[in-house]
């Protein structure tokens, strides 16, 4: 069961251009919403991370935006560089005591200069 | 400071042997968590370890896969009478609290081929 929905697959962005990568969720007693940078051969590292109760959050170039009633939250690269491509995963957990992440599948990112 | 390590990097091994991954967490962090990602999809959740205990190893396939953290640091997952099917990178992350919100900081991984 794919509880968290991850799209597009890949994509192709050019330099200094706007990336936007979608995830919805299914659970509802998901509480914490993290997207984590993965570059070949390496684990992945977290980038940015929402709670529910807001719907907007900011670090640099990089934006998630969080809609609770629809139960999804999408990711916005503001700018993007060369250096982002990557691949991304948005996840989601329940945000208790030492909860697991559920992934979704991923979106290959390319910036194109 | 070094971040969590995992050897071997990479694993190639024969359908049926039994094979050991092991993780070294950050120094410190509590939490450990054994993860599979394989081709083209995202990790999937193995089995969480709270100190030396075992939280949590509902995502563990079948009884082959099996995990220990016998001081509460380095841990190991071991696979036994391995398919082919089992090929996957596993992945390690630990964090330094309990609560599901810390942040993971994840191993590069252990490639792991069965012949």
């Amino acid at each position: 069961q794919q509880q968290v929905k991850q799209s597009p697959q890949s994509l192709i962005v050019q330099k200094g251009g706007i990336s936007i990568i979608n995830c919805a969720y299914e659970n509802t007693a998901f509480d914490y919403f993290p997207w984590y940078q993965q570059f070949p051969g390496k684990g992945p590292a977290l980038l940015i991370a929402i709670r529910p109760d807001v719907s907007e959050k900011k670090e640099g170039r990089f934006t998630i935006s969080f809609n609770k009633s629809a139960k999804q939250f999408s990711l916005h690269i503001m700018d993007s560089q060369p250096g982002d491509s990557a691949t991304y995963f948005c996840a989601a957990s329940k945000g208790e005591y030492g909860n697991k992440l559920v992934f979704g599948a991923g979106t290959i990112l390319r910036v194109k200069s | 400071g070094a971040g969590v390590s995992q050897t071997p990097s990479n694993k190639v091994t024969e359908k049926g042997k039994y094979v050991e991954l092991r993780c070294d967490p950050i120094s410190g962090h509590t939490a450990l968590y054994w993860y599979r990602q394989s081709l083209g999809q995202g990790p999937e959740f193995l089995i969480y370890f709270q100190g030396t205990g075992a939280a949590d190893d509902s995502g563990l396939p079948n009884d082959r896969f099996f995990a220990v953290r016998p001081e509460g640091s380095v841990s190991t997952l071991k696979i036994q009478r391995t398919e082919r099917g089992d090929s996957a990178v596993y992945l390690c992350a630990s964090s330094y609290g309990l609560s599901g919100t810390d942040t993971q900081y994840f191993g590069p991984g252990t490639r792991l081929t069965v012949l």
